[in-house]
């Protein structure tokens, strides 16, 4: 079975300070994808990234990096910089990689808020 | 470019009632998913189509709900006789994939639902 922890569940930050939020995972599957989605107020789910789990380069795009270590099991995910628009309840995802569904695992969430 | 459109944004029912939501999918993309998302969790698998067909439904969609999607576009959900535990926001997304590889799923707004 597959399993996503975010043990962190709130995290409080000052604008302009960065901020790592954790996301460990559990699969018996060889290969599979791993997200990250935001989910601001209005509700709607907003896709960040998706990895392969044979691709371990850490990825950057502007202000958010990704760290990908297959070896812990885990896919962490920083913003630099953090801006009050980065509030949002962020959730990790895990997703197998053969089967035609790709239905998503999540996480329970972290719940960002960058006060200003 | 459209995204993933739901209807109603909100509902408000009376315990026993039916209720049903609409989901346009991104054009053009082949599977449709329905989610449930209770507060402080993540979203959690429903069931999921590839075009008209419905491959797989979780043990969480009991036999009070049901989901369509007959022309391999838009889907609707209904759930029967509502139950105060059916309250939750239920989310729709949609994918372009083809034979098994996996694929990044896009997902709406979500309709929120109240059972009273």
């Amino acid at each position: 079975a597959q399993k996503v922890t975010q043990a962190q569940t709130e995290i409080s930050v000052v604008e302009k300070e960065d901020v790592t939020l954790d996301c460990v995972y559990e699969t018996r599957d060889t290969t599979y994808y791993l997200f990250w989605y935001k989910q601001p107020p209005s509700g709607e789910l907003v896709f960040l990234i998706r990895r392969n789990s044979f691709d371990e380069q850490n990825e950057i795009s502007g202000r958010y990096s990704w760290n990908f270590q297959k070896s812990t099991s885990s896919f962490n995910f920083t913003i630099t910089a953090s801006q009050v628009v980065d509030s949002a309840v962020y959730f990790c995802a895990l997703s197998e990689y053969v089967g035609a569904n790709s239905k998503l695992t999540f996480g329970k969430g972290i719940t960002l808020s960058v006060r200003p | 470019d459209t995204g993933v459109s739901q209807d109603p944004r909100h509902k408000i029912t009376k315990r026993g009632q039916n209720v049903t939501f609409r989901c346009d999918p991104i054009s053009e993309h082949n599977r449709l998913y329905w989610y449930r998302q209770t507060l402080g969790q993540g979203p959690e698998f429903l069931t999921y189509f590839q075009n008209e067909a419905q491959l797989e439904k979780s043990r969480l969609l009991s036999d009070r709900f049901s989901a369509e999607r007959p022309k391999g576009s838009f889907s609707t959900l209904e759930i029967q006789r509502t139950e105060q535990g059916d309250s939750a926001m239920y989310l729709c997304a949609s994918s372009f994939g083809l034979g098994a590889s996996g694929n990044t799923i896009y997902f709406g707004e979500g309709s929120w639902l109240t059972v009273v």
